[in-house]
């Protein structure tokens, strides 16, 4: 029972362009979610985060969106460098228990 | 500021044996977090340790133990070691439990044969 889904395994974009990030949960629960960046051989290192009662929450080049109505948030990489190539995951906090859900990862290629 | 160390780098463990996997938190975090990740798969909870204590345990069985000490350094054990074990152990540290971001550090690949 996957309750945090990202569906697309990968996606490439241009530099300077916009990158887009998806991702789903089944749990209307969950109030607080969080994207992640890894690189090979390197453990994931946090970008961003929401909390459940905003809907928006931007950081220099990223901005997450979150649709709790949709159960559905998204990152936003503007514009997009090589150095952000790697695989992108977002996470949610399960309230109560501590432990934080991750989903399957997208890789993310920027091409120069 | 000394960001979160874990050790072994990569070990390689015969089915049946038992392994000890460490973690030192990041200056300043009471809290550590103990994640599975197995190939083409994001990380999967274990347990989370706060001042010592057991703070919350996912879907694994009770031959995944751990500990944390007082300077909040922690270990991972796993017994009776299976193939399916065969993962990346990462441990994260944050400065308090509930919804706080997570600091992680860069893993120890297990391989067991």
């Amino acid at each position: 029972d996957q309750q945090v889904k990202q569906n697309s395994p990968s996606l490439s974009v241009q530099e300077g362009r916009i990158s887009i990030l998806n991702c789903d949960y089944t749990n209307s629960m969950f109030d607080y979610f969080l994207w992640y960046k890894k690189y090979p051989a390197e453990g994931p290192t946090f970008l961003i985060s929401i909390s459940s009662i905003k809907d928006k929450n931007e950081d220099g080049r990223f901005t997450v969106f979150l649709n709790k109505s949709a159960k559905h948030l998204s990152l936003h990489i503007v514009p997009s460098q090589p150095g952000d190539s790697a695989v992108y995951f977002c996470a949610a906090s399960d309230p109560g228990t501590y432990k934080y859900i991750f989903g399957t990862g997208t890789r993310l290629k920027v091409l120069a | 500021e000394t960001g979160v160390t874990q050790s072994p780098t990569h070990l390689i463990k015969t089915r049946g044996q038992q392994v000890t996997l460490r973690c030192s938190s990041q200056s300043g975090h009471n809290t550590v977090s103990w994640y599975q990740q197995a190939l083409g798969q994001g990380p999967q909870f274990i347990f989370q340790y706060y001042r010592e204590e057991e703070n919350g345990r996912g879907n694994f069985p009770p031959r995944f133990s751990g500990l944390q000490f007082p300077n909040y350094s922690s270990e991972l054990n796993v017994n009776a070691l299976e193939l399916d074990d065969s993962a990346l152990y990462l441990c994260a540290s944050s400065p308090g439990g509930g919804a706080y971001e997570q600091y992680f550090g860069p893993g120890t690949r297990l391989t067991v044969t």
